[in-house]
């Protein structure tokens, strides 16, 4: 298996942008995470999914952020607009309950 | 509040020392995972421990938990220069898959 992969590795984008992050996570895990990551605030799980469904989505910033997995194959994390503090790097990972397998991540950047 | 957090936040050593991680948390767990993240990657799971455990090993690794203390710790024996990078618990939270990552402890490992 490749393993979790994401698209695009990095992103450039001007404030008030739209900005779409894709994932693909491993065959047969039926968990998929979106994290973010920064220097100030650490990893924070901003969305989870079981068998496609959100299951916790207490840490989606606010509603210019939203997540979708409209299959077992494929989930998007949709910021619109996008803010200078929305940079970061974000990971998506996968699993079929316990541990977790990261992507490499999509590192953004909003200026 | 953080459910983990690891101590010390840098850690400096001679390549064949052993380097040894602590992580706390606050709140009863079901289990405690162990990640590394090497500069600009994603997350690798070293090792999960159930509550009901107390020692796990895996290769060079050593974890302890202890749940009376609320403590866990992370033995790397035989620090090599390729074991640089940041070690961080999880810690599941009251439900799910909720993990919640510490803010990692730095290991650099000098040749």
């Amino acid at each position: 298996d490749a393993g979790v992969i994401q698209s695009p590795r990095h992103e450039v984008t001007e404030m008030g942008q739209e900005v779409t992050l894709r994932c693909k996570p491993i065959s047969g895990h039926d968990y998929l995470f979106w994290y973010r990551q920064t220097m100030m605030r650490g990893l924070e799980l901003l969305i989870y999914f079981n068998n496609n469904v959100p299951i916790d989505d207490s840490g989606m910033p606010e509603d210019r952020f939203s997540a979708k997995m409209p299959n077992a194959s494929f989930s998007t994390l949709k910021i619109q607009p996008s803010e200078p503090r929305d940079s970061a790097v974000y990971f998506c990972a996968s699993s079929s309950g316990g541990a977790q397998y990261f992507g490499p991540g999509t590192r953004l950047l909003v200026l | 509040s953080q459910q983990g957090e690891e101590d010390p936040q840098a850690l400096s050593i001679q390549e064949g020392e052993n380097a040894t991680m602590n992580c706390s948390y606050k709140t009863s767990i079901n289990n405690l995972q162990w990640y590394r993240q090497n500069s600009g990657r994603g997350l690798v799971h070293l090792i999960l421990i159930r509550s009901n455990e107390r020692e796990k090993h895996s290769g060079r690794l050593r974890v302890t938990l202890d749940t009376s203390k609320k403590s866990s710790s992370l033995l790397i024996t035989a620090s090599r220069a390729a074991d640089t990078a940041s070690y961080f618990c999880a810690t599941d939270a009251n439900y799910g898959q909720n993990f919640v990552f510490g803010p990692g402890t730095r290991l650099s490992v000098l040749p």
